[in-house]
């Protein structure tokens, strides 16, 4: 079945640097791939999405990228404020088409430094 | 997202013992999801539904049941408690056919089976 791998599972930035956080999935007919990032005792919520006809989308400070030749896409965020300090899951559609059934990866622990 | 709502927030059970735990949206939304999330793990998929007759299994069904009681209901039940179920349990919700998939997610119940 799909399989979505995320790495690093923890990362620490000193405020100000920017951070990336990598996922790799199985399914090639995955076609959605959003982010999520979830603060300490509260619901995920998402940050950035994007779909398999585009490359790379940008919002503000933050970044996704897509490789669909080699399966993987990454989150990009720059000047890194402590506030971003949070978990953020990968997760990608499973399958073509539109259920809306996610993969979620197994979640990377973002701690930014003042 | 006040729009997504779960009772409880949090339940402590024993094993053995029957559990039900409730998400209302007043999103409008058709589509709802049951997942279950634990440290390093990320967020499973238990049960999903499409509408009120339409009711799927996910990832991890094993031990739990569902009903989608109305099209702003959605209940997860755990028949027969055991350990391993302790976990936070979100519920989620997504508009078919939307531009975007983006997923609402409730508060989460915690739920801890001893």
């Amino acid at each position: 079945g799909e399989n979505v791998e995320q790495h690093p599972s923890t990362l620490s930035v000193q405020e100000g640097d920017s951070a990336v956080i990598k996922c790799t999935y199985s399914d090639s007919a995955s076609n959605y791939f959003p982010w999520y990032k979830q603060e300490l005792g509260k619901r995920p919520q998402l940050i950035i999405d994007i779909r398999s006809n585009v490359g790379e989308k940008k919002d503000q400070r933050i970044a996704v990228t897509l490789n669909k030749t080699a399966k993987h896409f990454s989150l990009h965020i720059t000047e890194t404020q402590p506030e971003d300090s949070a978990v953020y899951f990968c997760a990608a559609s499973l399958g073509s088409g539109n259920t809306g059934k996610l993969i979620f990866g197994q979640g990377t622990t973002l701690q930014v430094k003042p | 997202d006040a729009d997504v709502t779960q009772t409880p927030r949090n339940r402590i059970t024993k094993t053995g013992k029957r559990i039900m735990l409730e998400c209302s949206q007043t999103k409008g939304h058709d589509r709802m999801y049951w997942y279950r999330q634990d440290p390093g793990l990320g967020l499973r998929l238990i049960y999903y539904s499409f509408d009120v007759k339409d009711i799927n299994k996910g990832e991890i069904s094993d031990g739990y049941s569902v009903s989608r009681q109305a099209q702003a209901k959605f209940s997860l039940s755990l028949e027969s408690a055991i350990p391993n179920q302790t976990a936070l349990y979100f519920c989620a919700t997504r508009r078919s056919g939307a531009s975007t998939d983006t997923q609402y997610f409730g508060p989460g119940t915690r739920l801890t089976v001893l």
